[in-house]
């Protein structure tokens, strides 16, 4: 069945260091693949999502680029922020499963100053 | 984009009891899901909420104890039923605007503790 497997943390880098968050899929058809973020206390908020292979998802600094050939999509900015300090999901959503969006498990990122 | 707004943002509750959670959608959406998300752990879907229909559970979970509602295209509720300090867990409304594969946006989650 269809799948996510990212990156375990926590992860902890100084302001200004450059980050990879690592995310690999399983899917049955060509998902969807989406990166959401999770700040203390709130909600998931989407970051960035590509649709087909090739395609890079942008926002907020961050980038990740769709890797059929590897089945990845992992996450990079290249200076991170203190303000950047949560917790980010990588999911896949793919229409031959139907409905369903499967996320990681979440990996914790602290920048300190 | 979809907003989303759930009440109660938090809540603490006796075992036994049971806590309905709202969920309410700034627009007509074609998709509305809950999710549970225990402490450290990544989502957890429970159940997509069908406009005029019983909702359509995912392994593991069943309607006796978390019965859903969704009356309309921008309203949903989850009832999490006969209480257990096991139901300690934050649990998210999604939407959807468009088809399966479209963005999903959450709401802010609500916090419930059983005591």
């Amino acid at each position: 069945g269809d799948s996510v497997t990212q990156m375990e943390g926590p992860v902890t880098l100084s302001e200004e260091a450059f980050l990879t968050i690592n995310c690999t899929y399983t899917a049955t058809g060509y998902p969807s693949l989406f990166w959401y973020v999770q700040y203390p206390g709130e909600g998931l908020q989407l970051l960035l999502k590509a649709t087909k292979a090739d395609d890079k998802g942008s926002n907020k600094g961050f980038e990740a680029t769709y890797r059929k050939e590897t089945t990845s999509f992992h996450l990079e900015k290249g200076s991170v922020q203190v303000s950047d300090s949560a917790v980010y999901f990588c999911a896949l959503s793919d229409y031959v499963t139907g409905n369903q969006f499967y996320f990681g498990t979440g990996t914790s990122l602290t920048v300190i100053p | 984009s979809a907003v989303i707004s759930q009440k109660p943002s938090r809540d603490i509750c006796q075992r036994g009891t049971s806590l309905t959670i709202q969920c309410q959608v700034d627009s007509q959406v074609t998709m509305m899901f809950w999710y549970r998300q225990q402490p450290g752990q990544s989502l957890t879907l429970i159940a997509t909420a069908n406009q005029g229909s019983e909702a359509t559970y995912e392994s593991g979970f069943v309607i006796d104890k978390f019965p859903i509602s969704r009356p309309n295209l921008t309203f949903s509720t989850l009832t999490v039923s006969n209480l257990s300090p096991e139901d300690s867990s934050i649990y998210l409304c999604s939407a959807s605007a468009g088809g399966p594969l479209d963005t999903q946006y959450f709401g802010p989650g609500t916090r419930l503790t059983v005591l």
